[in-house]
């Protein structure tokens, strides 16, 4: 079956550090990926997308690398800060047919001081 | 991005009653998504609501479990049947903005249920 797998173990990390999640999927081959960030009692924000054609995104102080022969994708927020503690979700349309996303497990970040 | 409220913002039920879940968007969108996200878990999708057609519903939801309503380009309502207590659980609404770019979807703060 289609299986999105983040790392379920909370990440703790140090303030200034690289924050580095994972997002392994496998059974299928996604034209783009999307991550979200979700504040608890909140829904999912949208932060970036990649496409299958592109190595890596960038976004302020977020990177985001997609590597389709791994079926993974890295999800890194450089010099992090407390405000980034979220739970960060990556998601897919695992149908082909656009529109219906599958979203991981999560991922739980805390950015200590 | 688009501003998406729900009503309400959480609920105490009753076994065996039911609930309906309003969510409304600042804009019109065609596509309209309702997902539960239980305790610990991920969003699952439930249903896709398209405004003048019925409801698309995942492998494992059914109409007369979780009947949705979509009566206009901005508003739409999920109705949970019947409850349990496994239905307990945060129930969001999103939706997909034309022309935003593939698939991004802005959720509203989510309804969250309790079913005792």
């Amino acid at each position: 079956s289609q299986k999105i797998e983040q790392n379920s173990e909370a990440l703790n990390i140090q303030e200034g550090k690289t924050a580095t999640l994972t997002c392994n999927y496998t059974n299928y081959s996604p034209a783009y990926l999307q991550w979200y960030r979700q504040d608890p009692g909140r829904g999912p924000v949208f932060l970036l997308l990649i496409r299958e054609n592109e190595k890596e995104k960038r976004k302020e102080r977020l990177k985001v690398t997609f590597d389709t022969t791994l079926k993974q994708s890295l999800f890194h927020i450089t010099a992090s800060q407390p405000a980034d503690s979220a739970t960060y979700l990556c998601a897919l349309d695992v149908t082909g047919g656009g529109n219906k996303l599958t979203f991981g497990t999560g991922t739980q970040l805390k950015v200590e001081l | 991005s688009a501003v998406i409220s729900q009503k309400p913002s959480r609920d105490i039920c009753q076994r065996g009653t039911s609930l309906t879940i309003q969510c409304q968007v600042d804009s019109q969108v065609t596509m309209m998504f309702w997902y539960r996200q239980q305790p610990g878990q991920s969003l699952t999708l439930i249903a896709t609501a398209n405004q003048g057609s019925e409801a698309t519903y995942e492998s494992g939801f059914v109409i007369d479990k979780f009947p949705i309503s979509r009566p206009n380009l901005t508003f739409s309502t999920l109705t949970v049947s019947n409850m349990s207590p496994e239905d307990s659980s945060i129930y969001l609404c999103s939706v997909e903005l034309e022309g935003r770019g593939l698939d991004t979807q802005y959720f509203g703060p989510g309804t969250r249920l309790t079913v005792l």
